[in-house]
C-alpha cells in the first residue's frame, strides 16, 4: 500500500481565515514533505519533517505554518493567505529522509483558492 | 542551485514508443526520479535510477549516465491513458526532490 491522503480536497478561503489541511499515511514512513504546485509548474518543495522534526524550511513565509503530531499525520495550517497563494498543495512521504534509494509518493493534494 | 532540462511538449500516435530526455545540473545527486501526473491529479512515482544503465518496469524503461548527466524516460506501446505531463526529478541531499519544468505528453488515435 502506498496510499498518502489529504484532505480536505478543495478548499476556498478568504484572506482573513484561518484554515488547516491535513496529510495521513501509514506506511511508516518516518518522512513527510508539502509542496506546492501551480497550475502548468512543477511541484516546489515547502517543508520536509523528518522523524517529527522540521528540518528543511525552503524560505516559506510564515502565513503557512506546518506541524507533525506523530509519525503518520502531517498538518500545514494557513493563515492570512494571499490570492497568490492559490494552488495545489501536495503532501508527500518516503521512508526517511537520508537515503540514496527513497522514493516519495504523494497525497491527491488539496486544491486551495483564496480569496 | 539545481537546474533540470526536459522538453516542453511530446506528440505520439497510439502504439508508437516515445523518449523523453532530461539533462540537469545538481549540487549533489542521488538519484534521478520520474514521475507521471494526469491534468488535476497528482504526482505518481514511475521509476528511480541511482545507477547508471537502464531499468525497466512493464511498458516504462528509464535510463541513467551519471557521466553525462542525462536521463531519460522510453515509453512503449503507447495507449490514449499515457497523456499526461511527465516530470524527471532529481534526488539530492536529505531526500530534496527537485523537479525539472514537465513534459507534456499527447497521445493521438
Amino acid at each position: 500500500d502506498t496510499e498518502v491522503t489529504q484532505t480536505p480536497k478543495h478548499l476556498v478561503m478568504g484572506m482573513t481565515n484561518k484554515k488547516s489541511l491535513k496529510c495521513e499515511q501509514h506506511m511508516g514512513h518516518r518522512a513527510m514533505y508539502w509542496y506546492k504546485q501551480k497550475a502548468k509548474k512543477p511541484p516546489e518543495l515547502m517543508f520536509v519533517y523528518s522523524y517529527e522534526k522540521l528540518s528543511i524550511n525552503e524560505s516559506v513565509p510564515s502565513r503557512f505554518s506546518p506541524e507533525c503530531p506523530n509519525s503518520s499525520l502531517l498538518n500545514l495550517h494557513l493563515h492570512a493567505l494571499q490570492p497568490e497563494d492559490s494552488a495545489l498543495y501536495l503532501c508527500a512521504s518516503s521512508q526517511t529522509s537520508a537515503s540514496s534509494t527513497d522514493t516519495q509518493y504523494f497525497g491527491p493534494g488539496t486544491r486551495l483558492t483564496v480569496l | 542551485g539545481q537546474s533540470l532540462e526536459q522538453p516542453s511538449e511530446v506528440t505520439a500516435v497510439e502504439g508508437a514508443i516515445v523518449q523523453i530526455n532530461c539533462t540537469y545540473q545538481t549540487s549533489g545527486f542521488y538519484g534521478l526520479s520520474w514521475y507521471q501526473q494526469h491534468d488535476g491529479g497528482a504526482p505518481t512515482f514511475l521509476s528511480y535510477n541511482a545507477l547508471d544503465g537502464l531499468e525497466e518496469t512493464g511498458r516504462f524503461s528509464s535510463f541513467l549516465s551519471r557521466s553525462d548527466s542525462y536521463g531519460y524516460l522510453l515509453l512503449q506501446e503507447l495507449q490514449m491513458k499515457d497523456s499526461a505531463s511527465y516530470f524527471c526529478a532529481v534526488l539530492s541531499g536529505y531526500s530534496t526532490l527537485t523537479f525539472g519544468k514537465g513534459t507534456m505528453l499527447l497521445v493521438s488515435p
